[in-house]
């Protein structure tokens, strides 16, 4: 069962527009949702994560929109860059003694176009 | 500090190998996971464990074992290779919600 959806597959920006990627999921224990940066031949890297009790959090270029009543959270990358050219992922966690489950979404192949 | 590391890099089996894949962490982590990733699905939970000697499976544990005898290591092993467990494969530790993973290691069984 796929608990964490994630839209789209894949992701053509040009160079300083706005990536959007969303995920929507269904288990209302969930309390930790991050998103993961992996570049080609890496491991996922933690990249901005967000709790249930705010809305949005921004950090740097990077910025996670949080609806709680929808069940649902999106990544936003401004002034995209070639580097940010990756595969995303969104996560969730129950934590306690789940902190080691993650719940991952299908993931997002961004391409940013110079 | 290594962080995460995890061997072999790469792997090629035949169909009914076994194998152990080897993941250490040097960070003090409670908390390791196994990861396996395939195309359009992203990462699924294999198995994990809480601390030394406690382990639990996750969404995918069938055909896979694993062992918690030390803080630092969590080894994943292969009992008779399936071609259907081709992937790349992920281990992760964390001390509560941040997990960090290794590097990864691709395994194709024939």
């Amino acid at each position: 069962q796929q608990q964490v959806k994630q839209s789209p597959q894949s992701l053509i920006v040009q160079k300083g527009g706005i990536s959007i990627i969303n995920c929507a999921y269904e288990n209302t224990a969930f309390d930790y949702f991050p998103w993961y940066q992996q570049f080609p031949g890496k491991g996922p890297a933690l990249l901005i994560a967000i709790r249930p009790d705010v809305s949005e959090k921004k950090e740097g270029r990077f910025t996670i929109s949080f609806n709680k009543s929808a069940k649902q959270f999106s990544l936003h990358i401004m002034d995209s860059q070639p580097g940010d050219s990756a595969t995303y992922f969104c996560a969730a966690n129950a934590g306690g003694t789940s902190y080691g489950k993650l719940t991952f979404g299908q993931g997002t192949i961004l391409t940013v176009h110079p | 500090n290594a962080g995460v590391t995890q061997t072999p890099k790469f792997q090629v089996l035949k169909t009914g190998q076994s194998m152990t894949l080897q993941c250490a962490q040097d960070m003090n982590h409670e908390y390791m996971s196994w990861y396996r990733q395939d195309p359009g699905m992203g990462l699924r939970l294999i198995h994990y464990s809480v601390g030394a000697g406690i382990t639990d499976q996750g969404e995918v544990p069938n055909g896979y074992n694993v062992s918690r005898s030390t803080t630092e290591d969590f080894p994943l092993r292969l009992l008779s290779a399936a071609p259907s467990q081709t992937s790349v494969y992920f281990c992760a530790s964390s001390y509560a919600y941040e997990q960090y993973f290794g590097p990864g290691t691709r395994l194709t069984v024939t």
